[in-house]
């Protein structure tokens, strides 16, 4: 398995502001997803990361609240826009290394507490 | 929309108890993923079922696939400390698409020692 490296590992932020979460993966890898895990809760679905292109975001989800980049096959961002504390949440960076739908790799996680 | 639940929501058990959590969706699944995820950890892969009625074991931990690839479970012989975490079953609709993945509210595991 490769490292995946994801910061910052926790914040805390002021409403109004925005948070710009990194995702390194140190090899390449075909499918980038950004998780979404509240405290005591299941995980849900942000968006897929495409490289080159604009990522696919799941029902309830926006871009221009979660603005997400993927320049390159081992890189990824994924930005909260404009937070409020219903945003407060551990973000997830996972990878499918071979995009066949095997298992995924997770990031360590972003604990994220807006005030 | 499609779910897949997931009991029990939390277990205590005693260290040497045996422990099960189950997982029924409403529709038919292409495949399940098994993860766990210790306390303040991510989640880590465990295992992936393919087929109707498959049964896999990794040392005291043993997974079923339901012959309707509806339910799927995950039992674990003997508990130890180490077993403490929250198990997440994840099933798949379509066969290769990790988009599809749908996710089971978890089974937090608590072992007394």
């Amino acid at each position: 398995s490769a490292v995946i490296s994801q910061k910052p590992s926790r914040d805390i932020c002021q409403r109004g502001t925005s948070l710009t979460i990194q995702c390194q993966v140190d090899s390449q890898v075909t499918m980038m997803f950004w998780y979404r895990q509240q405290p005591g809760q299941s995980l849900t679905l942000i968006a897929t990361a495409n490289q080159g292109s604009e990522a696919t975001y799941e029902s309830g989800f926006v871009i221009d609240k979660f603005p997400i980049s993927r320049p390159n096959l081992t890189f990824s961002t994924l930005t909260v826009s404009n937070m409020s504390p219903e945003d407060s949440s551990i973000y997830l960076c996972s990878v499918d290394f071979r995009g066949v739908g095997e298992k995924l790799f997770f990031g360590s996680g972003t604990q994220l507490s807006v005030l | 929309g499609q779910q897949v639940m997931q009991i029990p929501q939390y277990q205590h058990v005693q260290e040497g108890e045996d422990f099960t959590t189950y997982c029924n969706s409403s529709t038919t699944l292409s495949n399940i993923q098994w993860y766990k995820q210790r306390p303040g950890g991510h989640p880590v892969f465990l295992i992936q079922l393919v087929k109707s009625g498959e049964v896999k074991k990794q040392k005291r931990l043993t997974f079923q696939f339901g012959e309707a690839k509806k339910n799927s479970s995950l039992h674990i012989t003997a508990t130890q400390t180490t077993d403490v975490g929250t198990y997440f079953c994840a099933g798949r609709l379509v066969a290769g698409n990790n988009r599809k993945l749908i996710w089971g509210l978890g089974t937090s595991l608590a072992v007394n020692p």
